[in-house]
Parts: structure tokens; sequence; C-alpha cells
């Protein structure tokens, strides 16, 4: 079973609105959590990343929290651009452990 | 370059036929991973090297895959006898440190495998 869990698996929202997507993990011991971007064709790229001590990490119009007692995190893009649209993927560290733990993505499709 | 790359792009094979993707990472970054991704999922784990040291391989799923990074710069990910199910996107992804936390992972544009 995947250690972690994104949903919804894919979403469509009208350009200038907010959508918000939730990754669930069971990783532990828990080190990080990113949320990565991955564009269609193209490697992911870093958006936020955050440690157990942190609930809230902003990069834009991206704003990433973390709650890591009910170890969920959610991402909110607000005011959506069509350059939105791509898959987000939730990533997420052990403690002293190179290893990574990716989630499936959410697909966000931005439509004008 | 800016980036990291990889090599080819496309790569379609016959089953049976060996094949060798190429990574280029992040000019002075220490740590390369490659990932196998497949499609609609998230990349997973094969393979990790720090500098030209293979410190990890128990993602790679059977002896048919190797890597390797002899000058620990490049890397090339070998899959011998190739079967269909091995027709996936193989991403290569480098990081400037020695792959703590705080050690963001670069991508690369992944190499599509596609085994008829």
């Amino acid at each position: 079973k995947n250690q972690v869990e994104q949903s919804p698996q894919s979403l469509i929202i009208l350009e200038g609105k907010n959508c918000t997507l939730q990754c669930n993990y069971t990783v532990s011991p828990f080190s990080n959590l990113r949320w990565y971007k991955q564009d269609t064709g193209r490697g992911p790229v870093s958006l936020t990343i955050m440690t157990f001590s942190e609930n809230t990490k902003s990069n834009g119009r991206y704003t990433a929290t973390l709650d890591a007692d009910t170890k969920q995190s959610s991402l909110h893009i607000t005011a959506s651009q069509l350059s939105d649209s791509a898959s987000y993927i939730c990533v997420v560290g052990k403690s002293n452990d190179y290893k990574l733990s990716f989630g499936a993505g959410t697909t966000v499709t931005v439509r004008a | 370059g800016a980036g990291v790359s990889q090599s080819p792009r496309y790569k379609v094979t016959k089953r049976g036929q060996d094949v060798a993707l190429r990574c280029d990472p992040i000019s002075g970054h220490v740590s390369l991973y490659w990932y196998r991704q497949a499609l609609g999922q998230g990349p997973e784990f094969l393979t990790y090297f720090n500098y030209e040291a293979q410190q990890d391989k128990s993602g790679l799923p059977n002896d048919r895959f190797s890597a390797e990074r002899p000058e620990g710069s490049i890397s090339t990910l070998t899959i011998q006898r190739t079967e269909q199910r091995d027709s996936a996107m193989y991403r290569c992804a480098s990081s400037l440190a020695d792959g703590s936390w705080a050690d963001t992972q670069y991508f690369g544009p992944g190499t599509r495998l596609t085994v008829l």
C-alpha cells in the first residue's frame, strides 16, 4: 500500500478560482513533506518543503499546510491561472533517509 | 547545462534487446537518483549514487537492471533483455549534497521507454 495518498485524483477548475489538494501519509519516522509541480512532459519541480515544526509554507499563489499529528497536508492554489495546469505530487521524507515516498499526484486542469 | 538532462528522450525497442539510458546531472551535484514512473503515478525509487558509489540499489526490480556512475558525474541505467513490462518513463534526479532532508532533488525530463 502506498504510504502517501493524494486526493482528488484529478480536478478541473475555472481560471481565477481557488482549489485545495489533499495529501495523507503514513510514512514514519516523518522528516519532511514536499509538494512538487509536474508539467506535462517535464520532470517534477519542488514548490515547498516543510518539516514537522512548520504548519504552513507559501510560494507565491501556492500555500501548503501540514498537520504532523494527523499526518495530513494540503496544497491551496489561489486565483488559479492556466499555467497552473499540471500534476501536483506530495512527497514525504523519512528521518535520516534519502529515500522519498511519492504520492500518485493530483492532476489539475485550469480552464479559461 | 542548467538542469538535469537525459538521453534519449524517447526509446522504442524490441523485446529482448538491451537499452542504455543516460543521465547528466547538474554540475557539482553529489547525489544522483534513478526513478521509474508509470503513467498516472508518482516516481518509484530505483537506485541512488553518492559520487561514484552506488549506495542503494534496492529499488532495481531484478538483475536485468543495472546502473553505474563511474566518474561521479554522468550515470547510465542499463536494462538487459528488455520485456514489455519495462515500458515506463525513467527519470533521473540529482541533488547538491548527501540526500539529507533539506537536499532538494532536481528531476530531469525523463526517457520514455517503450518495449514492443
